[in-house]
């Protein structure tokens, strides 16, 4: 049963540390998204890649969010340094966009992050 | 301005009812898909339907269906015969289509929580 596995589900972190959150997309699928949920702004979308390149990251704040594809079965999202607006629930999705067409977006299961 | 806009922050169906939940869109690009997404208390993201703006005909999913509707930009939700299990927040989203598929990233709406009562 393919699934985008996220890891970790659940991290608690001190205001100031570094946090890294793992995706790993569904296997053959050439897109990537990473999404921020909070009550208050909903899901944002904060980059995503194609073929492991970034298409888009405008949505991520620069000066400590980043984002990389390493290969195409692993993607990670950056915090450094973490501050308390950060926690929220991170979705990292994939699909398989090819030319104008493309599926449905998959997502993990989240990572709820809380920074104290 | 918005791209998708959920008007309903909640609504209340009883079982077995059927159930319409709005989503309009914004885009002036021709080619694009929406989508609707189930997020249970479990908090992941369930993909429902999809609807393609060339598609003809309207999504069809078992019990989901979709209320394409081209000219006034709108994509409800239809869920038929409601279930205690179909309490969920859900999602409607967009992605743009662009030249070459350059773009693709999806849009969500705000959400709408669907309460089934007995």
């Amino acid at each position: 049963d393919a699934r985008v596995t996220q890891t970790p589900r659940d991290k608690v972190t001190e205001m100031g540390q570094e946090v890294t959150m793992r995706c790993q997309p569904i296997l053959g699928h050439n897109t990537v998204f990473w999404y921020r949920q909070t009550m208050m702004q909903g899901l944002e979308l904060l980059a995503y890649f194609r073929n492991r390149a970034p298409l888009d990251d405008s949505g991520m704040p620069k000066d400590r969010f980043s984002a990389e594809m390493p290969d195409a079965t692993l993607a990670t999202l950056k915090i450094q340094p973490s501050e308390p607006r950060d926690s929220a629930v991170y979705f990292c999705a994939s699909a398989v966009v090819i030319s104008q067409s493309g599926t449905e977006a998959f997502f993990g299961q989240g990572t709820r992050l809380t920074v104290v | 301005a918005q791209k998708i806009t959920q008007t309903q922050p909640g609504m209340f169906v009883q079982e077995k009812e059927a159930v319409t939940l709005d989503c309009t869109y914004d885009t002036s690009d021709p080619s694009y898909g929406l989508f609707w997404y189930k997020q249970p208390s479990s908090g992941e993201m369930i993909f429902l339907i999809y609807q393609g703006s060339y598609d003809q005909q309207n999504a069809t999913e078992g019990r989901y269906s979709l209320n394409f509707q081209k000219a006034r930009k709108s994509a409800n939700l239809v869920i038929s015969a409601s279930q205690l299990g179909d309490s969920a927040m859900y999602f409607c989203a967009m992605r743009e289509g662009g030249l070459g598929g350059t773009a693709s990233k999806l849009t969500f709406g705000t959400g709408t929580r669907l309460q089934v009562t007995l």
